[in-house]
């Protein structure tokens, strides 16, 4: 088992261009999230989905759109870069509801936006 | 509001001295609570989790926590750190929905 891994591990852009990055999880869970930690916030909630198909917002949302069409995948788009998207981007999963569950992470991705 | 509040930025001990992480939550009901750990550069692995039950809880490596509600408080706790152990703690607290809040982190540094 992967687990949860996240492509790429880094990544630069320039103000204005676009990307996606990909979460991958191989435990069958049906709850994915995504969440952006900055220092001295600690972890903030992008978007996440509660099964193949939904989708649904979080704290911080403004800026992102994911899409789970697979349950085993959830991706977070960046339509156009900001330099407040400077960020580390952790992707977690979790076998239903967080509350009753525990959440595996993924190692993170570090996007850097010039 | 819900809020999960650790109000130490940064702890530092010595190896082999006891460490206790404070954690403070504000939330209507009894939350259901975790501490992560996060390693640098790694993502965050649970310790320990409270839902209901014994209010103290063990949890990996050695760590536990205790639920004061009278203190709205869930600190961790080890007897005996190791240099290991030096990462960055997250508190996050759930209520019956699909989210939960992080607190802010506290770093802990290990003095040889």
């Amino acid at each position: 088992n992967a687990g949860v891994t996240q492509t790429p591990k880094f990544r630069v852009l320039k103000t204005g261009q676009s990307m996606t990055l990909l979460c991958a999880q191989d435990m069958n869970h049906e709850y994915m999230y995504w969440y952006r930690q900055d220092p001295g916030m600690g972890l903030r909630l992008i978007h996440y989905s509660v099964g193949e198909g939904t989708t649904a917002k979080g704290e911080v949302p403004d800026g992102y759109n994911v899409s789970r069409l697979k349950k085993q995948n959830f991706l977070l788009g960046l339509e156009s870069a900001a330099p407040s998207q400077t960020s580390v981007y952790f992707c977690a999963s979790s076998l239903a509801g967080v509350s009753y569950n525990e959440q595996f992470f993924g190692p993170g991705t570090r996007l850097t936006v010039l | 509001a819900q809020s999960v509040t650790q109000p130490d930025i940064h702890i530092t001990v010595s190896e082999g001295a006891s460490l206790e992480l404070r954690c403070n939550y504000s939330y209507g009901a009894t939350p259901y609570l975790f501490w992560y750990v996060q390693s640098p550069g790694q993502g965050l692995q649970l310790l320990l989790k409270y839902f209901s039950g014994d209010t103290l809880v063990q949890g990996i490596k050695g760590f536990e926590a205790e639920f004061k509600r009278s203190q709205s408080s869930f600190n961790l706790r080890k007897p005996s750190v190791h240099w290991s152990d030096a990462a960055e703690y997250f508190c996050a607290g759930g209520n019956r929905d699909d989210k939960i809040i992080f607190g802010k982190g506290t770093r802990l540094h290990i003095l040889p």
